[in-house]
């Protein structure tokens, strides 16, 4: 059975510094992975998704790498501002499906950028 | 329509009642799930429709708990006899196939 563990579960820093949130996962048969940001009583918004056969993907100030073979993937933010205080969740999708469609999502880290 | 549609946004019923929430998937999104996230805790799989294949309702927690997806579109989840313990915020998400996935901003559900 996949599991998925998201390291920090909370983090705090201040405003301006590069961070990089971290999620491992025991089954590398992935067929992809995704992150999202989970905002206070809200849905969970799509940030990037890697297909396995990628090392990262990019989008604007946040860069996200997988490494297969050791389980892990990260999200590096760069140059963080208060807006990005909110929950990271990453979701990992087995090949050849499975119960929920192969889909185990981490329990997130809870980021918090002080102004 | 641009994004996945759920309502009611919030619901506070009576225990024992029964209550219906809804998901609009995206336009063209074959695969719908339903997740459920108790305050402060991880997503929880309930079920899952593909296309026009059988649902995994393997997480289903109770059978009180059921969904039906009509014409490959809506979805609607059906919990009877709510209990206080089904208070969470249901989300409901889409994607085509297994692309990326896209949810909705949930219905947080109270049960008084």
């Amino acid at each position: 059975k996949q599991e998925v563990t998201q390291i920090p579960a909370a983090l705090s820093v201040p405003e301006g510094e590069n961070l990089v949130l971290n999620c491992s996962f025991t089954d590398s048969a992935i067929y992809n992975l995704q992150w999202f940001r989970q905002d206070p009583g809200k849905g969970l918004t799509s940030l990037l998704l890697i297909q396995s056969s990628q090392r990262e993907q990019t989008s604007g100030r946040l860069n996200a790498s997988l490494d297969k073979s050791s389980g892990r993937s990260t999200l590096y933010i760069a140059a963080s501002q208060p807006g990005d205080s909110a929950t990271y969740l990453c979701a990992v999708r087995l090949g050849g499906g499975g119960g929920a469609d192969g889909l185990t999502f981490g329990k997130g880290t809870h980021l918090i950028i002080q102004p | 329509g641009a994004g996945v549609s759920q309502s009611p946004s919030n619901k506070v019923t009576e225990k024992g009642k029964d209550v219906e929430l809804r998901c609009d998937p995206i336009s063209g999104h074959t695969a719908l799930y339903w997740y459920r996230q108790s305050l402060g805790q991880g997503l929880e799989f309930l079920i899952y429709f593909q296309g026009n294949s059988a649902p995994d309702k393997s997480g289903l927690p109770s059978d009180r708990f059921s969904a039906e997806r009509t014409g490959g579109s809506v979805s609607t989840l059906t919990i009877q006899r709510t209990q206080q313990e089904d208070s969470a915020v249901y989300l409901c998400a889409s994607n085509r196939g297994t692309g990326e996935l896209f949810f909705g901003e949930g219905s947080r559900l109270t049960v008084l």
